[in-house]
């Protein structure tokens, strides 16, 4: 069976600080995919990144960075720069098939 | 374009009744996954629907289903409520019907069962 494991609950922070949110998963197959969404205090769920697992590229979009890695089956998230805008709760998903599972999530508070 | 949209925004109901929650697509796509949140929670994967079909199921009981329209919008149907059941249901659309594509997700439907 997957499994997605956020082991930070909340994390705070002040404004212009960087913070990575980590993310590890479990699954024994070798096609899946891997997300990153935010959800603000309005709820709904805002889309920021999709992974396949064939690419490990580490990717970066303007103050966002990823980093895949499969050897530790981890797909870490860090806000560079972090601001008032960006506390949010973030999860992490992994997609295997027809089986979708999220993390508990990560509740980001940025103080400013 | 007009974004995933859902319907009602909150609702109460009593154990062992029924409700029907609604979900419109954004315009173009034609998959709709439904979630449901437990407060503190991570989603999780109810079941999603392509081309008015079923193609997959997470692991929720029977007495959660649902149904897509030819317009590809969406119900879920809940049978029996229970105290359990209390949660935010979201419900997300995307193309190409399976789980590996970006999903757009509405604003949730806060169902409390008392």
């Amino acid at each position: 069976a997957q499994k997605v494991t956020q082991a930070q609950t909340e994390i705070s922070v002040v404004e212009k600080e960087d913070v990575t949110l980590d993310c590890v998963y479990e699954t024994r197959d070798t096609t899946y995919y891997l997300f990153w969404y935010k959800q603000p205090p309005s709820g709904e769920l805002v889309f920021l990144i999709r992974r396949n697992s064939f690419d490990e590229q580490n990717e970066i979009s303007g103050r966002y960075s990823w980093n895949f890695q499969k050897s530790t089956s981890s797909f870490n998230f860090t806000i560079t720069a972090s601001q008032v805008v960006d506390s949010a709760v973030y999860f992490c998903a992994l997609s295997v098939g027809y089986d979708m599972r999220f993390g508990a999530g990560t509740r980001l508070t940025v103080k400013p | 374009e007009t974004g995933v949209t859902q319907s009602p925004t909150h609702l109460i109901k009593t154990r062992g009744q029924q409700v029907t929650l609604r979900c419109s697509s954004q315009s173009g796509h034609n998959t709709v996954s439904w979630y449901q949140q437990a407060l503190g929670q991570g989603p999780q994967f109810i079941f999603q629907y392509y081309r008015e079909e079923e193609n997959g199921r997470g692991n929720f009981p029977p007495r959660f289903s649902g149904l897509q329209f030819p317009n590809y919008s969406s119900e879920l149907n809940v049978n029996a409520l229970e105290l359990d059941d209390s949660a935010l249901y979201l419900c997300a659309s995307s193309l190409a019907g399976t789980l590996s594509s970006e999903q757009y997700f509405g604003p949730g439907t806060r169902l409390t069962v008392t």
